[in-house]
């Protein structure tokens, strides 16, 4: 069965400091990866994707993640952290380009000043 | 502009009660889905529609829960009765097709059940 695990259910960094939000996933073939992010009451909004090509990928607000086929992983990254990145982020992967997203259970990154 | 309008933003209900969701995507999305995402968990996929067909909704409660896309445009969600449990937000994605890997997400309505 497909899965996305973030198996840190909260990340705590101090400003200016890099910071890293762990996702790894189980799928059968090419898996299609994504971050999204999501500030209190407001609804999902997309950070990044990988689909085919550069491992390392670039997105919204200055982040990054990284795909590692053999460690099965897609780790958000950010070199330097601010306190407006707080927030909760998703991992999400589909198995295929139409297909259905299947989220982790968030992280949630707390920034402090 | 590939928008989805969701309605209501916010409902409360008291259990037992019905409640009807509704979905509206720009025209030309194909596939459309319904998500539940419970306070602090991560979304989890309720039903996928491909244009007016169903494609997976073997999450879906459908003692209590059921969804129709009209004409593969429109969707509604609907929850008789409702439960406590229930209380979640429930978030209508929608995605251009098969060939596409964008996914368009609705703000959400926000159930709560008292």
């Amino acid at each position: 069965a497909q899965s996305v695990a973030q198996p840190e259910d909260q990340v705590n960094v101090a400003e200016g400091n890099p910071l890293t939000v762990k996702c790894t996933y189980s799928v059968s073939g090419n898996p299609y990866l994504f971050w999204y992010v999501q500030y209190p009451n407001r609804g999902l909004q997309f950070l990044l994707k990988y689909i085919t090509g550069d491992n390392l990928v670039k997105g919204s607000y200055g982040f990054e993640a990284e795909f590692n086929k053999s460690q099965t992983s897609f780790h958000l990254k950010k070199p330097s952290a601010l306190v407006s990145d707080s927030a909760l982020y998703f991992c999400a992967v589909r198995v295929w380009r139409g297909g259905k997203l299947i989220f982790g259970q968030g992280t949630e990154l707390s920034v402090k000043p | 502009e590939a928008g989805v309008a969701q309605s209501p933003r916010y409902k409360i209900i008291e259990k037992r009660q019905s409640v009807a969701f509704w979905c509206n995507p720009i025209s030309g999305h194909a596939t459309l889905y319904w998500y539940q995402q419970i306070l602090g968990q991560g979304p989890k996929l309720l039903i996928q529609f491909q244009n007016n067909g169903v494609v997976d909704d073997s999450q879906l409660p459908k003692d209590r829960f059921s969804a129709e896309r009209l004409k593969g445009v429109d969707s509604t969600l609907k929850i008789q009765p409702a439960k406590l449990e229930d209380s979640a937000v429930y978030l209508c994605v929608a995605g251009i097709g098969r060939r596409s890997t964008e996914a368009f997400f609705g703000q959400g309505t926000r159930l709560t059940v008292v």
